[in-house]
């Protein structure tokens, strides 16, 4: 059973430009969330998300960040507009349900130069 | 809110002996998840030991071994025989067991260095 994929595990990107993370959880998984993590800092909860749907968002600016997870294909978490405060970790968990152990991606590396 | 302290920036251990890493937490549920997560320099998360608040008894994987204090709200990590591959970045986490959303809470983390 393959891990919980991240793709791109890194990312550059200049300011103003768009970055789309992608997340492909366990097979049988359901729950995606999403974490970033600043430089000598613990992860923090962004999104939660079920198939299509948004469960939490508490975690995720409100503005230039959203996070989709359809029906079929990958979770996407896209960051418009990018600044340099948006240079991060960002990682990716999945669970087969919400009371379960989440498994971690390899994470993706955002890089606002 | 929920909140995961840890208190120890950074710890360091010569090969082979034991190191416990420190965690305390706050909370007003009397229902949840403690973790310990590891991650070396790959960044890769991996999870190291589980703890469900409700069993009294500590969780122990192999080498790992916890000691859970509900009422001290303390979640320690003690890694005995400590081996090379242990270096990294150590991370204890808070999850609230019942609700819509089982976010995970992490502390700043402990960086764990082996000496051989």
């Amino acid at each position: 059973n393959a891990g919980v994929m991240q793709n791109p595990r890194h990312l550059v990107r200049r300011r103003g430009q768009e970055a789309r993370l992608r997340c492909s959880p366990m097979k049988g998984h359901s729950h995606v969330y999403w974490y970033r993590q600043l430089p000598e800092e613990g992860l923090k909860f962004m999104v939660y998300l079920q198939k299509e749907n948004i469960i939490d968002e508490s975690g995720m600016p409100k503005e230039r960040f959203s996070a989709e997870f359809p029906k079929e294909g990958p979770s996407i978490l896209r960051i418009q507009q990018v600044v340099r405060g948006d240079s991060a970790a960002y990682f990716c968990a999945s669970s087969p349900d919400n009371t379960d152990t989440q498994y971690f991606g390899p994470g993706t590396r955002l890089t606002v130069l | 809110a929920q909140t995961v302290t840890q208190s120890q920036p950074e710890m360091s251990v010569q090969e082979a002996e034991t190191v416990t890493l420190s965690c305390t937490y706050d909370t007003s549920e009397s229902d949840y998840y403690l973790f310990w997560y590891k991650q070396p320099p790959s960044r890769q998360m991996i999870l190291v030991i589980r703890q469900e608040a409700y069993k009294q008894q500590n969780a122990t994987e192999n080498r790992f071994s916890v000691n859970f204090q509900k009422a001290a709200k303390s979640f320690s990590l003690k890694i005995s025989d400590s081996q090379l591959g242990d270096a990294a970045m150590y991370f204890c986490a808070y999850r609230r067991r019942q609700g819509g959303s089982e976010k995970l809470v992490f502390g700043k983390g402990t960086k764990l260095t082996v000496n051989p």
